[in-house]
């Protein structure tokens, strides 16, 4: 069973900075693009930040450029989110997810999340 | 960037009855790089089509996707109660955007 689980949320200031994981499990993690999607308190889903099966490419949204850094361990099969610079806007739950397609496609979707880590950023 | 405006906002139904979810996007979307999802509260988000059309994994056949450019489609035959949620349409075109959401209520 594809399991995607993350970690490291919590009640941070604004400027300050948190470090999130996804632990990975049930499938081979170095073979998949991997993504984190957020969703602000009554609002719809984001996405945020991607990172290619070998860590060597990324992607941000512009509104985390600069400030977050995604990266991977495929020998721990886990995902993090380094976010630096945090301001209120930034308060979300955040998922992990992985991305796929069909052969021969970029892994345009998201076939599997985890259940979300909130992070708060407030004084 | 493409930006996906789903339409309406709330739809309020009772079991049994059909739901018609519209997703419209500012530009074509590529490949049919088109996807909906599934979200009720405290839950991980459930992917239910992709590339359109196709059904995920368990999908149940009451769900089913039509469209293509910019105008799309996710029709849910006859509700189940379980089927309320709220849902989202995402697309890829050198960047992931997701649309706002339409929340599906029992009326």
């Amino acid at each position: 069973e594809v399991q995607l689980v993350e970690s490291g949320g919590g009640l941070v200031q604004p400027g300050g900075s948190l470090r999130l994981s996804c632990a990975a499990s049930g499938f081979t993690f170095s073979s998949y693009w991997v993504h984190w999607v957020r969703q602000a308190p009554g609002k719809g889903l984001v996405w945020v930040s991607r990172i290619d099966t070998s860590g060597r490419y990324t992607d941000y949204a512009d509104s985390v450029k600069g400030r977050f850094t995604i990266s991977r361990d495929n020998a721990k099969n886990t995902l993090d989110l380094q976010m630096n610079s945090l301001r209120a806007d930034d308060t979300a739950m955040y998922y992990c997810a992985r991305g796929v397609g069909r052969l021969g496609e970029t892994p345009y979707y998201f076939d599997n999340w985890g259940q979300g880590t909130l992070v708060t950023v407030s004084s | 960037e493409i930006v996906l405006t789903q339409s309406p906002g709330t739809l309020s139904l009772s079991p049994g009855e059909r739901a018609t979810l519209s997703c419209r996007a500012s530009q074509s979307v590529s490949s049919n790089y088109l996807a909906w999802y599934q979200h009720k509260p405290g839950q991980a988000p459930r992917l239910l089509m992709y590339g359109v059309s196709s059904r995920a994994g368990g999908i149940p056949a009451r769900f089913s996707g039509s469209g293509s450019g910019t105008d799309f489609t996710l029709t849910i035959s006859r509700l189940e109660p379980e089927d309320f949620a709220v849902y989202y349409c995402q697309q890829y075109g050198g960047s992931w955007t997701f649309g706002q959401g339409t929340k599906v209520e029992i009326k």
